[in-house]
């Protein structure tokens, strides 16, 4: 079985400043690792995905993440944190196998401070 | 480019009443999932499917729930006879099916039931 830890339930930064979500996971074979974002009443918006190949994975709206084989690893992350950044935050693997549904984290909220 | 589409956006139902939730993929997309999204909690898989088959419905209550993914129109998720637990935000999304399954899924903006 495959599952997701989000650690932080909540995770506040103030603007400018760098900010860290973070993500580990357990699944079978090699991980399909995805960031989405979901902000009130809003469906979940892509951020970006982890195949294969650089484990330093650039996406939308300047995040970034590091897949981190050996720790079992996913933290998004973004240099400098900007208000409107604020959301609910979710991590979800795939297996490398048949399966193609995503398991997600519980989500983490970030709150971005003026 | 229209993204994913689902109707209606809030639904009220009376215990016991029917719900039906509607999910219209990206245009190309072949393949439809539904999750639920209880309170507090993050997304659950409930169903996969294909036109006119289900994949995967390992995630779907075995009793009143049923989906769907007609040859045309829009795929149906179907709850019988509602109860108050099933309240929640349910959420379709669709990707392409090229044969890889690592293509991000585009997510709907979700329907939530409300079970009075």
């Amino acid at each position: 079985a495959q599952s997701v830890a989000q650690p932080e339930d909540q995770v506040n930064v103030a603007e400018g400043n760098p900010l860290t979500v973070k993500c580990t996971y357990s699944v079978s074979g090699n991980p399909y690792l995805f960031w989405y974002v979901q902000y009130p009443n809003r469906g979940l918006q892509f951020l970006l995905k982890y195949i294969t190949g650089d484990n330093l994975v650039k996406g939308s709206y300047g995040f970034e993440a590091e897949f981190n084989k050996s720790q079992t690893s996913f933290h998004l992350k973004k240099p400098s944190a900007l208000v409107s950044d604020s959301a609910l935050y979710f991590c979800a693997v795939r297996g490398s196998g048949s399966a193609r549904q995503l398991t997600f984290g519980s989500g983490t909220q970030l709150t971005v401070l003026p | 480019n229209a993204g994913v589409m689902q109707n209606p956006r809030h639904l009220v139902r009376r215990r016991g009443q029917e719900a039906r939730l509607r999910c219209s993929p990206v245009k190309g997309h072949s393949h439809v999932y539904w999750y639920r999204q209880l309170p507090e909690e993050g997304l659950k898989f409930m169903v996969y499917l294909q036109k006119e088959n289900i994949i995967d419905e390992s995630g779907m209550p075995k009793e009143r729930f049923s989906a769907e993914f007609p040859k045309e129109g829009p795929s149906i998720l179907r709850i019988q006879q509602v109860v108050r637990g099933d309240s929640a935000a349910y959420f379709c999304a669709s990707s392409h099916g090229t044969g890889t399954n690592h293509n991000e899924q585009f997510f709907g903006p979700g329907t939530r039931l409300t079970v009075l």
